[in-house]
């Protein structure tokens, strides 16, 4: 079946600009997370639904970054007024797990964020 | 929070074995994963622990000790295109949210 798709694949913006990523998980996954990269470095938490709720946005870095998942499925990540510190590779993954139990979780390619 | 420490870099020769080592720090605990990250592609699941132990599965086995707060992943009969960076990640009790260390970058040689 299909894996966890993001769009797009590589998105060049100027700082100051509004950017929004986009996340499909595997169908009927019902949670979701947020993730970024930096190069070097290992994949660093924002935020996690569960449903359409945000149950922990505990890492988001500061109110420019915003997340929704109004239906339950697909996500979007929002920044606004980019800095050149937000360029990083921004990963989604989800996994089938409800509220007890863990579940795997299943990455997405990412989307390679370059604020210039 | 948690800290998750591992090595930088590893160099290993094709068909022998690799250990790679973790040590967190957690003020709780839910669990240690191992995620593999070939250059440029999503992390991939390798394997999950949360009890004290050994856990096979294939060339890759996973290793917990809680009261040492250490863990390792073993590779056996390594091949070329187990060239990539290895994540060890812990879950803190009563959280999804994962802490990954920087990555472990292994190179297998001829």
């Amino acid at each position: 079946g299909a894996g966890v798709s993001q769009t797009p694949s590589n998105k060049v913006t100027e700082k100051g600009k509004y950017v929004e990523l986009r996340c499909d998980p595997i169908s009927g996954h019902t949670a979701l997370y947020w993730y970024r990269q930096s190069l070097g470095q290992g994949p660093e938490f924002l935020i996690y639904f569960q449903g359409t709720g945000a149950a922990d946005d505990s890492g988001l870095p500061n109110d420019r970054f915003f997340a929704v998942r109004p239906e339950g499925s697909v996500s979007t990540l929002k920044i606004q007024r980019t800095e050149r510190g937000d360029s990083a590779v921004y990963l989604c993954a989800s996994s089938p797990d409800g509220l007890a139990g863990f579940g795997e979780q299943y990455f997405g390619p990412g989307t390679r964020l370059t604020v210039t | 929070g948690q800290n998750i420490d591992q090595p930088t870099e590893m160099t290993a020769t094709e068909g022998a074995i690799v250990q790679i080592n973790c040590t967190y720090q957690t003020s709780g605990f839910n669990g240690l994963f191992w995620y593999q990250q070939h250059a440029g592609e999503a992390p991939t699941f390798l394997s999950y622990n949360v009890l004290d132990g050994l856990e096979e599965k294939g060339r890759f086995s996973s290793f917990l000790s809680r009261s040492k707060g250490y863990s390792y992943l073993l590779l056996k009969e390594l091949q070329m295109k187990d060239s990539a960076s290895y994540l060890c990640a812990g879950m803190d009790t009563g959280r999804r949210a994962l802490t990954f260390g920087s990555g472990t970058r292994l190179q297998v040689q001829p």
